[in-house]
């Protein structure tokens, strides 16, 4: 049962674009929502988050957005540029310390901004 | 300042065969993690730890083991290699507490291959 949802595998966008980047997710419990980004050969690193509490959180190009009553958050990366191509993981935990703070992770979406 | 730093980066084991991947964080952070990523699946916790001599299993622990002697280092123990442990490993660390948390800091990898 994958808690955690990105359901589009794949996505392609222009350079200077939006791109948008969809997350679901089916825990309640869940309490603290990341994205990293993950370059081949390299370790994910960590991008921007939101707690609960929030709906919004901005970095930035980069913009997280959460919905907690459809339990949906999205990545908004403006304007998007070359180097932004890599595989981005949406992750959840149900909060930051003990044993709450084990992350959850998506499968990931494939971003690839074209020139 | 070298982070999360894993050894080896690359590995080739017989199926049988025993082995530990090494993690090693110098930033004090109480918090430590193993994940493996599998093409399509994401990155799944198999163990994780909340201090020195504290370690309780994640989603996926079947064939590792794990210990935590010190606050620095976080070993991952193959008993006996099987080919459905071919993979890349990731090990990750976080400070836990504080009023912003930055989720997890992540090594490099090792990629496993069980021949």
């Amino acid at each position: 049962d994958q808690q955690v949802k990105q359901n589009s595998p794949s996505l392609s966008v222009q350079e200077g674009r939006i791109s948008i980047l969809n997350c679901d997710y089916t825990n309640s419990m869940f309490d603290y929502f990341l994205w990293y980004k993950k370059y081949p050969a390299e370790g994910p690193t960590f991008l921007i988050s939101i707690s609960s509490i929030k709906d919004k959180n901005e970095d930035g190009r980069f913009t997280v957005f959460l919905n907690k009553s459809a339990k949906h958050l999205s990545l908004h990366i403006v304007p998007s540029q070359p180097g932004d191509s890599a595989v981005y993981f949406c992750a959840a935990s149900a909060g930051y310390t003990g044993a709450n703070s084990k992350l959850t992770f998506g499968k990931g979406i494939t971003l690839s901004v074209r020139p | 300042n070298a982070g999360v730093t894993q050894t080896p980066k690359f590995q080739v084991l017989k199926t049988g065969q025993s082995m530990t991947l090494q993690c090693a964080q110098d930033m004090n952070h109480e918090y430590m993690s193993w994940y493996r990523q599998d093409p399509g699946m994401g990155l799944r916790l198999i163990h994780y730890s909340v201090g020195a001599g504290i370690t309780d299993q994640g989603e996926v622990p079947n064939g590792y083991n794990v210990s935590r002697s010190t606050t620095e280092d976080f070993p991952l123990r193959l008993l006996s290699a099987a080919p459905s442990q071919t993979s890349v490993y990731f090990c990750a660390s976080t400070k836990g507490q504080g009023a912003r948390w930055y989720g997890y800091t992540f090594g490099s990898g090792t990629r496993l291959t069980v021949v």
